[in-house]
C-alpha cells in the first residue's frame, strides 16, 4: 500500500528555515507529482507549489515565489520542501501530498515558528 | 489565481438530511479539474470527487459532484454521521487554489 510519511514537528525561530520531506513507500514515486500544501491553525488548505520527480522541475504558487524551494530526489523517493525566512505567520501543518488532485496525502508536519 | 467561493459557511443539518454544498470560481475551471475533500478534525484532508463529478475510489455513492465552468456543486444525499465535517474545492486547472471550506455540522 503506497504511503507518504512526513518528518516530524519542527519548532523554529523567526528568520530561519525549514526542510520537510516525505518519503513514499510501497509504490511508484517519480511519474506523480508531489504537491505541498499548509494549512495554519483554524485555517483553509493553501497550495505551496509541486514538482513531478522525474522532470525535476518546481512550479510554486506566486506567495512563495523566492521564499520556497521544493526538490525531489528519486534515489530515495523523497520529496522535500525548504522555506526560508520563517515568520510567525507560517506557523501552521505542512503536508505533502500526490497528484493535481490528491489522492493520497502524508500525515502532516507542524512547524510552530516562534520566538 | 483562479479565487474559489463556497457557499454556505456552515450548514446545519440532521443525519439523513440531504446536503447541498457550492463552490463558485472566479473565472473559467477549464477541462473541469475540480475536486472536493472532506476534512475531520486533526486528520488530513481525504479526495472525494475529481474532475468534477468521478467519485475517488471508495468513496460511497451518496456523494456526487456537478457543475462545469463557473458553477460546482458537492451533493451528499443523505447524511450520515460521519458526514459531519469541512468540505473544500479545489482546482487545478491553473495551478491550483482551495475554496474557503463549508462546514456540515449536526443541528
Amino acid at each position: 500500500q503506497v504511503q507518504l510519511v512526513q518528518s516530524g514537528p519542527e519548532v523554529k525561530k523567526p528568520g530561519s528555515s525549514v526542510k520537510v520531506s516525505c518519503k513514499a513507500s510501497g509504490g511508484t514515486f517519480n511519474i506523480y507529482a508531489i504537491t505541498w500544501l499548509r494549512q495554519a491553525p483554524g485555517q483553509g488548505l493553501e497550495w505551496m507549489g509541486g514538482i513531478i520527480p522525474v522532470f525535476g522541475t518546481a512550479d510554486y504558487a506566486q506567495k512563495f515565489q523566492g521564499r520556497v524551494t521544493i526538490t525531489a530526489d528519486e534515489s530515495t523517493s523523497t520529496a522535500y520542501m525548504e522555506l526560508r525566512s520563517l515568520r510567525s505567520e507560517d506557523t501552521a501543518v505542512y503536508y505533502c501530498a500526490r497528484g493535481y488532485s490528491h489522492n493520497l496525502w502524508g500525515q502532516g508536519t507542524l512547524v510552530t515558528v516562534s520566538s | 489565481e483562479i479565487v474559489l467561493t463556497q457557499s454556505p459557511g456552515t450548514l446545519s443539518l440532521s443525519p439523513g438530511e440531504r446536503a447541498t454544498l457550492s463552490c463558485r470560481a472566479g473565472q473559467n475551471v477549464s477541462s473541469n479539474y475540480l475536486a472536493w475533500y472532506q476534512q475531520k478534525p486533526g486528520q488530513a484532508p481525504r479526495l472525494l470527487i475529481y474532475g468534477a463529478s468521478s467519485r475517488f475510489t471508495g468513496i460511497p455513492d451518496r456523494f456526487s459532484g456537478s457543475g462545469s465552468g463557473t458553477d460546482f456543486t458537492l451533493t451528499i444525499s443523505r447524511l450520515e454521521p460521519e458526514d459531519f465535517a469541512v468540505y473544500y474545492c479545489q482546482q487545478y486547472s491553473s495551478g491550483s487554489s482551495f475554496g474557503q471550506g463549508t462546514k456540515v455540522e449536526i443541528k
